[in-house]
C-alpha cells in the first residue's frame, strides 16, 4: 500500500543537540511538507519541497533545515538554534498538477527536548 | 491572506445524534477543500476532498457540502458512533499545492 512513513514514533532531544525526523513516501508525489502542530495553534508550515534539490521556507523555518536528494525522502533536521523544539511534527505529499488531490499525512513524531 | 475558522473549537453528542462540523474561510477563491480526521497523538486521515466546481462529496456516513460564494463547508456526520470520537480538521487551498491553509479543528467526543 501507498503512504508516507515518519520515523521515529518519539524522539527526546537534549539541550543543544541536533536531531532528524525522517520521512519517506512511495506515493510518486511530487511536493513534500514538513508541518509542527501545537495545541491550540493547528499547523503551521516549516519547509515544503516541489522537486528534487529544491525547497523552500515556510512560516516557521527558523531552527529548521531540510533536504530532497530523492523523490521519495524528505528529512527534516531540529537544530540546537530551535529554541522550543518540543512539538509534534507531521510530514505530508501531495501532487502539484492542476488538480489536486488533496494532502497525505504521515502518522507523526513526537519531538520532546529533555 | 486566507484564515479558516472553525466553530465550535468542541463538541459533545449522544451516540446516535446526526451532527454538523463547520469550516468558514475568508477568500473564497479556492481551489479545493479537504476534511481530515485526527485521533490523539495520530496523523491526519482524509475523509473527503471537494474541488471547487464541487458541491458535495459522500462517503459512507459523511457528507461534506461546500458553498464557495458563502465561504463555508460543512461535514455532516450521521448516525454518530462513538468510534466517530476525533479532532476533525478542514484545510483550504487557496491556489497551488503549497498554498494550503488549515482550521485548528473541532474536537468531537460521542457519548456512548
Amino acid at each position: 500500500d501507498g503512504g508516507i512513513t515518519q520515523s521515529p514514533k518519539y524522539l527526546f532531544r537534549k539541550e543543544g543537540q541536533n536531531v532528524t525526523l525522517s520521512c519517506e513516501q512511495n506515493l510518486n508525489h511530487d511536493a513534500m511538507y514538513w508541518y509542527r502542530q501545537d495545541p491550540g495553534q493547528g499547523l503551521r508550515l516549516i519547509y515544503y519541497s516541489q522537486i528534487v534539490n529544491d525547497f523552500q521556507k515556510g512560516d516557521i523555518a527558523e531552527g529548521y533545515s531540510v533536504s530532497r536528494e530523492k523523490k521519495e525522502s524528505f528529512p527534516l533536521t531540529v537544530t540546537s538554534a530551535q529554541k522550543n523544539p518540543t512539538a509534534f511534527y507531521l510530514c505530508a505529499s501531495s501532487t502539484t498538477g492542476i488538480t489536486s488531490y488533496g494532502y497525505t499525512f504521515g502518522s507523526g513524531t513526537r519531538l520532546t527536548v529533555v | 491572506k486566507q484564515e479558516v475558522t472553525q466553530i465550535p473549537a468542541a463538541l459533545s453528542v449522544p451516540e446516535g445524534e446526526n451532527l454538523v462540523l463547520n469550516c468558514s474561510f475568508t477568500d473564497s477563491a479556492i481551489y479545493n477543500l479537504q476534511w481530515f480526521r485526527q485521533d490523539p497523538g495520530k496523523g491526519l486521515t482524509s475523509l473527503l476532498l471537494i474541488q471547487s466546481s464541487q458541491r458535495e462529496q459522500t462517503s459512507g456516513r459523511l457528507n461534506a457540502s461546500l458553498d464557495k460564494s458563502s465561504g463555508r463547508s460543512t461535514l455532516y456526520i450521521a448516525a454518530s458512533q462513538p468510534g466517530d470520537s476525533a479532532t476533525y480538521l478542514c484545510a483550504v487551498n487557496s491556489g497551488g499545492y503549497q498554498k494550503v491553509t488549515f482550521g485548528t479543528g473541532t474536537k468531537l467526543q460521542v457519548i456512548p
